[in-house]
């Protein structure tokens, strides 16, 4: 199957710097990626859907500013955290869809620790 | 209700058991994936299925479109395979995923 790949697995950083995190599809064109936050026990939830050259479209409570998305090729995608506070901690996975819109791969995840 | 339910959200299994974890939906889907989240967090992608069965190594998923359910079987059991199992359908103009909450498997030696 097609591979998505996230880069970095880990981060730490501290508060009030940015942390980018890359998504990239590695053999295949991928038109629409996705970012998903996941809270602690909890599902992953829905952030953001972006399409390659166009603006993100975020979901409800999802601050656009504070989680800037680019979507500049069609293999890769990246989410900036800005301003990061500790309740930014999460795990921050990305998936991906190339010509058939269902067929979505999810790459491994990030998780970030704001101290 | 969730659109996305599974069951057991606990499962403990001996090492060699046969397993089974659930998933039903209540939407109309183009895809269901299956999906393994291991302690470190990384998730793998395990399935992605519209119809019928697959099967990779001594995993099994299958789905029942009419019935809206699908099944996720472990045959023969290992420690290693203590993870976090998590079911999402593709719906809603086919890119909107919805997660199921995930079952915790434990597999003890």
């Amino acid at each position: 199957g097609a591979v998505v790949s996230q880069h970095p697995s880990w981060v730490i950083c501290k508060s009030g710097t940015s942390v980018k995190i890359e998504c990239r599809s590695l053999d295949f064109q991928a038109t629409t990626m996705f970012w998903y936050r996941q809270f602690p026990k909890q599902s992953l939830m829905l952030m953001a859907t972006s399409n390659e050259g166009s603006k993100a479209t975020y979901e409800q409570g999802v601050e656009k500013d504070k989680f800037l998305i680019n979507h500049a090729s069609l293999t890769l995608s990246t989410l900036t955290v800005t301003s990061a506070h500790p309740e930014d901690s999460s795990f921050y996975i990305c998936s991906a869809t190339g010509g058939n819109s269902y067929e979505q791969y999810f790459g491994p995840g990030t998780r970030l620790t704001v101290t | 209700k969730n659109e996305v339910e599974q069951s057991p959200q606990n499962l403990t299994a001996q090492e060699g058991e046969f397993i089974t974890i659930n998933c039903s939906y209540s939407v109309g889907i183009s895809a269901l994936h299956w999906l393994q989240q291991h302690p470190g967090g990384g998730i793998v992608s395990l399935f992605m299925l519209s119809s019928g069965k697959k099967k990779h190594g001594r995993l099994i998923a299958t789905i029942n479109i009419q019935e809206k359910h699908s099944s996720l079987h472990i045959t023969a059991s290992h420690p290693r395979d203590s993870a976090v199992y998590i079911c999402a359908v593709n719906s809603g103009g086919y890119q909107k995923v919805t997660f199921g909450t995930g079952t915790k498997l434990q597999v003890i030696p």
